[in-house]
């Protein structure tokens, strides 16, 4: 079945650098979400990509639709002490009958 | 417009007790996930339902259960609690859109 890998699965970081972490599938996705989750709370949306190609971005964050559909890319530029937390890439299956998540990327900022 | 509400935040129980979980949707939204989140595991998909009815399960024995009421809240149920099932409990709603917003989440320890 369908499944989201993601990578790397944790990064430690100096506050100012960017990152780039990225989510792949073995199968077509139409709709792309990132999120991140603060520790004991829900993921709070960050970014939605719905077309192939497409870029977004959301004050120091930039995502990516990949070409191929099969994949998908998000940066932080500047890193700040508070974008500590999981990362997870998200989106229903080829077929909207289920919905899928990456197993996150734990981001550390050393101030 | 108001978040996903979950209530409670935070339940302690022992093992062999049941439990039931809430969760109000964002208004407007009549599609609801339950999901299991646990450190080693990651998010694991419980249910999901639209206008009623259950549209999808994930692999959970019959202990876990839920339902969703014409208003769209929903609940979860988790009868005979083992140990395993101390987890955050995270509730999403959405609309057709696929974008799925979450609860702050119910944090369940079993004794």
């Amino acid at each position: 079945g369908q499944q989201l890998n993601q990578s790397p699965q944790s990064m430690f970081i100096q506050e100012g650098e960017d990152v780039s972490m990225n989510c792949t599938s073995s199968s077509i996705f139409n709709t792309w979400l990132w999120y991140k989750q603060d520790p004991g709370e829900g993921p709070v949306l960050l970014i939605a990509l719905y077309k192939a190609g497409e870029l977004t971005s959301n004050g120091r964050l930039t995502a990516q639709f990949g070409i191929t559909r099969k994949d998908s890319f998000l940066n932080i530029s500047a890193s700040i002490p508070s974008d500590v937390g999981i990362y997870f890439c998200a989106g229903p299956g080829y077929n909207f009958n289920k919905f899928y998540f990456g197993s996150g990327t734990k981001l550390n900022v050393k101030p | 417009k108001a978040g996903v509400t979950q209530t409670p935040r935070y339940l302690i129980k022992t093992r062999g007790q049941q439990v039931t979980l809430s969760c109000s949707p964002i208004s407007g939204h009549r599609s609801v996930s339950w999901y299991q989140q646990t450190p080693g595991q990651g998010l694991q998909f419980l249910f999901e339902y639209f206008s009623e009815t259950q549209r999808n399960k994930g692999n959970f024995p019959g202990r876990f259960s839920g339902r969703q009421f014409s208003n769209s809240r929903s609940e979860m149920n988790v009868s005979t609690l083992e140990l395993g099932d101390s987890a955050l409990y995270l509730c999403a709603s959405w609309d057709t859109s696929y974008e799925q917003y979450f609860g702050p989440g119910t944090r369940l320890t079993v004794t």
